[in-house]
């Protein structure tokens, strides 16, 4: 258990829907990263927040967006969703970026599947 | 930018035995982390171990092992006494000392523990 915890589980979409992804970081991480997992790949990094300004940005087009609250939860959107997002969406919270954090604790991932 | 490959797809071996995944990485940095995650069939990416540029000497955790070639840029893991329990994808990563806490991730390496 690293005390981070995402939802939903599964979900299924439509291509063209949005949908948005939650986590819960744990507890005094002011730091969450998400990540995509495309089946048969290792993770992807898609954007990072650190005290609910983003933080740094991977290879995502803009439709890929995101929200940190001040309560350690956070959001992925997926806008205008096409087949390519299905896969695996992990996020990792750690302590401030300042530090030495190299600890990450990750989620168990939520799978996004767009039919 | 930073790349982490592994190239070992898939590997296997017999419970008792001992095994070694590969990873090289290329990076101008001289100061950084390189981190060795396990992801069973849950899906929760667990970190087995982690290194320090900095330091000559390599990590160890239980069975757990590398031998980090910073000249060469390799980062290989040993797991000595493979127990059934090992069974998972295994991803080498890399953190740089100004990228946040951001990770690189190589492709991962399937491995089996035969009983």
């Amino acid at each position: 258990e690293t005390g981070v915890t995402q939802s939903p589980t599964h979900l299924i979409k439509t291509r063209g829907q949005q949908v948005t992804l939650r986590c819960s970081s744990q507890s005094g991480h002011n730091t969450v990263s998400w990540y995509q997992q495309a089946l048969g790949q290792g993770p992807q990094f898609i954007f990072q927040y650190y005290r609910e300004e983003e933080n740094g940005r991977g290879n995502f087009p803009p439709r890929f967006s995101g929200l940190q609250f001040p309560n350690y939860s956070s959001e992925l959107n997926v806008n205008a969703l096409e087949l390519d997002d299905s896969a695996l969406y992990l996020c990792a919270s750690s302590p401030d970026p300042g530090q030495v954090s190299y600890e990450q604790y990750f989620g168990p991932g939520t799978r996004l599947t767009v039919t | 930018a930073q790349t982490v490959t592994q190239s070992q797809p898939e590997m296997s071996v017999q419970e008792a035995e001992t095994v070694t995944l590969s990873c090289t990485y290329d990076t101008s940095e001289s100061n950084y982390y390189l981190f060795w995650y396990k992801q069973p069939p849950s899906r929760q990416m667990i970190l087995v171990i982690r290194q320090e540029a900095y330091k000559q000497q390599n990590a160890t955790e239980n069975r757990f092992s590398v031998n980090f070639q910073k000249a060469a840029k390799s980062f290989s893991l040993k797991i000595s006494d493979s127990q059934l329990g090992d069974t998972a994808m295994y991803f080498c990563a890399f953190m740089g000392p100004r990228s946040g806490s951001r990770l690189t991730f190589g492709e991962g390496t399937q491995l089996t523990v035969n009983p």
